[in-house]
């Protein structure tokens, strides 16, 4: 296993349009997290999935952002109608049960530009 | 006010100082708190975890307080590739994610 895998690492969009990452996280971890950092912040959590359920979803996630875990494995988020504002590096990070506890690997980002 | 407070620097050190950051916290009742390291454009790597006694690792000690509410992270002998991001983080009571702090930048200098 070779840790928490993004895609894509990087996405420029045109204002307006859809766009989908995907995240797959370590093998043996059921949770998975999606956070979102602007430049000179820390990462701010967006949503939180246990297996394939998502247990919490941040006020930052508007409705046009959408995140799925259907399998209980990888991760996407989408992000419609998308506005300069989402331009931001989005963080996948997994974790086991001990997560909150041990701490989370992180993947290496998408970098999205809206343009 | 944010839940989790940091200096955001720059911190310039010149290579072999002994550097401190320092972070506060809201939550009185949180439970688990880490150092992470975020090197430019690059994710978060957790760095060391912070414990009620205190935790050493190499040149890096970490230390929590819990009736002021702060934990700090000390670097002896400063090293070039010590430059980077230190994330503070926290695990709040009744949450289900990690909270970051901004973080501390650090730039050590030949």
């Amino acid at each position: 296993d070779t840790g928490v895998s993004q895609d894509p690492r990087h996405k420029i969009t045109k204002r307006g349009q859809n766009v989908t990452f995907r995240c797959d996280p370590i093998s043996e971890h059921n949770r998975l997290y999606w956070y979102r950092q602007t430049l000179g912040q820390g990462p701010e959590f967006l949503t939180y999935f246990q297996n394939e359920a998502q247990l919490e979803k941040s006020r930052l996630l508007s409705d046009r952002f959408s995140a799925e875990r259907p399998k209980g494995s990888f991760s996407t988020l989408e992000i419609q109608r998308t506005e300069q504002g989402d331009s931001a590096m989005y963080l996948c990070a997994s974790s086991d049960s001990g997560g909150m506890d041990y701490g989370y690997t992180f993947g290496s980002g998408t970098r999205l530009t809206v343009v | 006010r944010k839940e989790v407070e940091q200096d955001p620097g720059p911190f310039n050190v010149p290579e072999g100082a002994t550097v401190a950051f320092n972070c506060t916290y809201s939550n009185s009742a949180s439970q688990s708190f880490f150092w992470y390291r975020q090197d430019c454009r690059k994710e978060p790597k957790l760095l060391m975890s912070v414990y009620s006694s205190g935790n050493e690792d190499g040149r890096f000690t970490a230390q929590l307080n819990r009736a002021s509410q702060y934990i700090s992270l000390l670097i002896r002998d400063s090293k070039l590739s010590d430059s980077a991001t230190y994330l503070c983080v926290v695990n709040p009571t009744g949450r289900r994610a990690l909270t970051f702090g901004s973080g501390t930048r650090l730039q050590v200098q030949p």
